[in-house]
């Protein structure tokens, strides 16, 4: 079974910093895509970011972007210029290319200091 | 567009009660999740339903947890008789497009057991 693997259950970064989130996964498969979900205090999950496997460049959504390496299994996200509305748990979220469901991990929180 | 919608979004009960949980999902959105995240943990899927047909029960605890999703739309899941480790909150998404994998959340319900 695929797993999600997130070791950092909690971070912290200045205001208009970057920060680093980490995440690997264990899987067989070479089919899948890798997500990145935040989730602010009490509100709705939201994707920030996604990327294909067989992509080999690595995606960007403005102030978000990831270091994605296959053969070290590993997705991680960097927050550029941090803002105060980044706080919130963010999840990497595991799909196989075959299946439809999401596999989380356990969850990253970050705070934004000002 | 109005998004996936809940409720309630918080409910307190005693062990050994019954609570539901409702969810409509995004218009036109044929593939419905529900997903239990336990506080600190990242959300876990229970179950997923293609319109009407269940796809995926693999981790629903079948012998107190039922789900459905009557004319392929609104969804209810159930849970009689509650424990106590089913204090979590109960997540609703949906998805249209299957190949990108991006889910759509609710808020979710938040279940308190006493």
């Amino acid at each position: 079974a695929q797993t999600v693997t997130q070791s950092q259950p909690e971070m912290s970064v200045q205001e208009a910093e970057t920060v680093t989130l980490s995440c690997t996964y264990d899987t067989s498969e070479s089919d899948y895509y890798l997500f990145w979900y935040k989730q602010p205090p009490s509100r709705q999950m939201i994707l920030v970011i996604r990327q294909e496997a067989y992509k080999q460049q690595n995606a960007t959504e403005n102030r978000f972007s990831v270091n994605f390496q296959k053969a070290a299994k590993s997705f991680s996200l960097k927050i550029s210029d941090s803002q105060l509305g980044d706080a919130a748990m963010y999840f990497c979220a595991y799909r196989s290319g075959g299946a439809q469901k999401l596999v989380f991990g356990q969850g990253t929180r970050l705070t934004i200091n000002p | 567009e109005a998004g996936v919608a809940q409720s309630p979004r918080y409910k307190i009960i005693e062990k050994r009660q019954s609570v539901a949980f409702w969810c409509n999902p995004i218009s036109g959105h044929a593939t419905l999740y529900w997903y239990q995240q336990i506080l600190g943990q990242g959300p876990k899927l229970l179950i997923q339903f293609q319109n009407n047909g269940v796809v995926d029960d693999s981790q629903l605890p079948k012998d107190r947890f039922s789900a459905e999703r009557l004319k392929g739309v609104d969804s209810t899941l159930k849970i009689q008789p509650a424990k106590l480790e089913d204090s979590a909150v109960y997540l609703c998404a949906s998805s249209f497009r299957q190949a990108t994998g991006e889910l759509f959340f609710g808020e979710g319900s938040r279940l308190t057991v006493l």
